[in-house]
């Protein structure tokens, strides 16, 4: 079984710009959730997508958005890039389902962006 | 109040011994479940172990354990024979209920000495 893939892997952009991650979850997993992890803060829950829905938000500014698509694809975009938002941004997937705590999430390797 | 607490930003241990790094949790729900991940240098974060709030044994995966003691709401991890490849940070955290967000701790560093 394929794990979790995220698109692009590195990513070096100026202030002001905006950009676009991917992330594909695991098959048959319909929920994708990203973080944002720097040195300073740590990791920090962004959003949760469950089933094209945003299930669970973070305390991000509204420049942090993201959409699901019905295979449970997920991209996150960020707009008015600045130079806080250099960092990792971790996706990771879940089944989603439920009433059930166990809903261990599968991590992908990250995009690190830079912005300059 | 933070939901996850790790108070060790680093340890160190040497090779052979065994470590033991803390995480404390606050929630009030009854149904949680509990995470330990490690991530090394290149990034990933890898999943180590679980605990469900309603188990009444100790989570054990290899050389890891998790020291659950409900009451003091504390989740310990206890990494037995400590490899060099142990060598990374490492991440307690939790889920309310089935559908909450993943609260991540600020992590411990744990270096393994030869």
């Amino acid at each position: 079984k394929a794990g979790v893939t995220q698109t692009p892997r590195y990513l070096i952009k100026t202030r002001g710009q905006q950009v676009t991650l991917s992330c594909s979850p695991i098959s048959g997993h319909r929920s994708v959730s990203w973080y944002q992890q720097t040195p300073g803060q740590g990791l920090q829950f962004l959003f949760e997508y469950f089933s094209e829905t945003q299930r669970n938000k973070g305390n991000f500014p509204g420049r942090f958005s993201g959409r699901q698509f019905s295979n449970s694809r997920s991209e996150m975009n960020v707009s008015t890039l600045e130079l806080g938002d250099s960092a990792l941004y971790l996706c990771a997937s879940s089944s989603g389902v439920s009433g059930s705590s166990y809903n261990e999430q599968f991590f992908g390797p990250g995009t690190r962006l830079t912005v300059l | 109040a933070q939901k996850i607490t790790q108070t060790q930003p680093g340890m160190f241990v040497q090779e052979k011994e065994a470590v033991t790094l803390d995480c404390t949790y606050d929630t009030s729900d009854p149904s949680y479940g509990l995470f330990w991940y490690k991530q090394p240098s290149s990034g990933e974060m890898i999943f180590l172990i679980y605990q469900g709030s309603y188990d009444q044994q100790n989570a054990t995966e290899g050389r890891y354990s998790l020291n659950f003691q409900k009451a003091r709401k504390s989740a310990n991890l206890v990494i037995s024979a400590s490899q060099l490849g142990d060598s990374a940070m490492y991440f307690c955290a939790m889920r309310e209920g089935g559908a909450g967000q993943f609260y991540f701790g600020t992590g411990t560093s744990l270096t393994v000495i030869p």
